[in-house]
């Protein structure tokens, strides 16, 4: 069985600072890993994937996330947080074997991250 | 624009009336999923379609919920004698295949509520 957890509700950072929003999962066969972005009444925007390859993965907005198969974690990261990042994150991820739930992706419950000025 | 388009964008209903809600995805793309996203939680998978054919429907929570994409592009989802607890956000995304690399897109989704 699939399935993602995010550890933390809310993230608060002072803008210019680093950020880290944890996720980690479980699923049998290779991961298929994503990170998505929504804003208020919005869908959910892409921002990052893993597939296969390096561990560190680079996305859109100068996110970034490190893939970690030990610790079985996909965290994402940003070197520098702007107040615009603010927004709810949410960490997927899809099996690869074959079957019915291919495709499909399974969600954690979200973070919000708050960037102060 | 090029995006997923879904309609309408607010749905308020009165329990037991039918709602159907609609998903227009990015052209070219052969599969189009649903998922029901609670207040305060993430999207739940509802069905999932390639083309024209339903592959999977195990997320649908009752028979009151029906979807369907007879041309392989426009998908409908159905909901029958609404209850309170249909009360969500209903998103629908696209991708341009099952076995790519790519990621699935996403609407605004349909924010149903149900009186």
């Amino acid at each position: 069985a699939q399935s993602v957890a995010q550890p933390e509700d809310q993230v608060n950072v002072a803008e210019g600072n680093p950020l880290t929003v944890k996720c980690t999962y479980s699923v049998s066969g290779n991961p298929y890993l994503f990170w998505y972005v929504q804003y208020p009444n919005r869908g959910l925007q892409f921002l990052l994937k893993y597939i296969t390859g390096d561990n560190l993965v680079k996305g859109s907005y100068g996110f970034e996330a490190e893939f970690n198969k030990s610790q079985t974690s996909f965290h994402l990261k940003k070197p520098s947080a702007l107040v615009s990042d603010s927004a709810l994150y949410f960490c997927a991820v899809r099996g690869s074997g074959r079957g019915s739930t291919l495709g499909r992706l399974y969600f954690g419950r979200g973070t919000q991250l708050t960037v102060w000025p | 624009g090029a995006g997923v388009s879904q309609s309408p964008r607010y749905k308020v209903a009165k329990r037991g009336q039918d709602v159907a809600l609609r998903c227009d995805p990015i052209s070219g793309h052969v599969s189009l999923f649903w998922y029901q996203q609670a207040l305060g939680q993430g999207p739940e998978f509802l069905t999932y379609f390639q083309n024209e054919a339903q592959l999977d429907k195990s997320g649908l929570p009752s028979d009151r919920f029906f979807a369907e994409r007879p041309e392989g592009s426009v998908s409908t989802l159905k909901i029958q004698r609404t209850q309170q607890e249909d009360s969500a956000v209903y998103l629908c995304a696209s991708s341009s295949g099952l076995n790519t690399n790519q990621p699935q897109h996403f609407g605004d989704g349909t924010r149903l509520s149900i009186l």
